[in-house]
């Protein structure tokens, strides 16, 4: 089966920038998307396509892929994007994949 | 506005079935493909299954393949997962989410339903 690893947890400052990544064999070749869920509610699609956003989704939010590694990067972090947070790829075949996923603490 | 609620989550015995049905409304249901996604308590997002627009396409994780099926009614505007032998490891929210296009594979999930609560016990 296809893994996409993450760290446990990312720790910033508010206005400093945010950057998790999300590893996985020739991640590079495949699109990956990453979802913000919060305490209690359901994931919302931040990132597409390695770098696109969603109507509604701040400028902040920001993504790259290359090689093994895709990166969601916030830019000037605020409160409310503390959470955590998920990379999605696709597997072989029809399957799709989450990452391990990495908690945001705004400090 | 998209809606999508998901129903029929319960707590069931191990071996047990149940069937979750996941209303869609505010959109052309049969342009997108359609998902559903797990999170046991306390714990990361797991895909389960996908269908595209027309049926034509499905896929199942490794951890349910055998066990649970996916369909959709394209009529009513309703997407299913039957779930047969459920495990104790099964237990989990399950979120009915909507892909970005008819077929998978390409985008992401960017409608997702409030869940429905599975316990086996």
């Amino acid at each position: 089966s296809y893994d996409l690893t993450q760290p446990l947890s990312v720790s910033v400052s508010p206005g400093q920038t945010a950057s998790i990544s999300c590893s996985g064999d020739d991640l590079g070749y495949k699109h990956v998307s990453w979802y913000q869920q919060k305490p209690g509610q359901s994931p919302v699609l931040v990132i597409y396509q390695d770098s696109k956003r969603p109507a509604g989704i701040p400028e902040r939010f920001s993504g790259s892929n290359s090689g093994t590694t895709a990166t969601l990067t916030i830019s000037g972090t605020q409160a409310l994007d503390e959470g955590y947070y998920y990379c999605q790829a696709w597997g072989s075949g029809t399957e799709a994949v989450f990452g391990t996923g990495t908690k945001v603490t705004v400090l | 506005e998209v809606q999508l609620v998901e129903s029929g989550g319960s707590l069931v015995q191990p071996g047990g079935s149940l069937r979750l049905s996941c209303e869609v409304s505010g959109i052309t249901f049969d342009n997108y493909a359609m998902h559903w996604v797990r999170q046991p308590p306390g714990k990361g997002l797991e895909w389960v299954s996908g269908i595209n627009w027309n049926s034509g396409n499905i896929g199942y994780a490794d951890s349910v393949k055998g066990r649970f099926t996916i369909s959709r009614d394209n009529v009513d505007d309703f997407l299913y997962l039957e779930m047969n032998n459920l495990r104790i490891e099964d237990t989990a929210f399950y979120y009915c989410a909507r892909d970005q296009a008819a077929e998978f594979f390409y985008y992401g999930l960017d409608v997702w339903g409030p869940g429905t609560k599975v316990t086996v016990s």
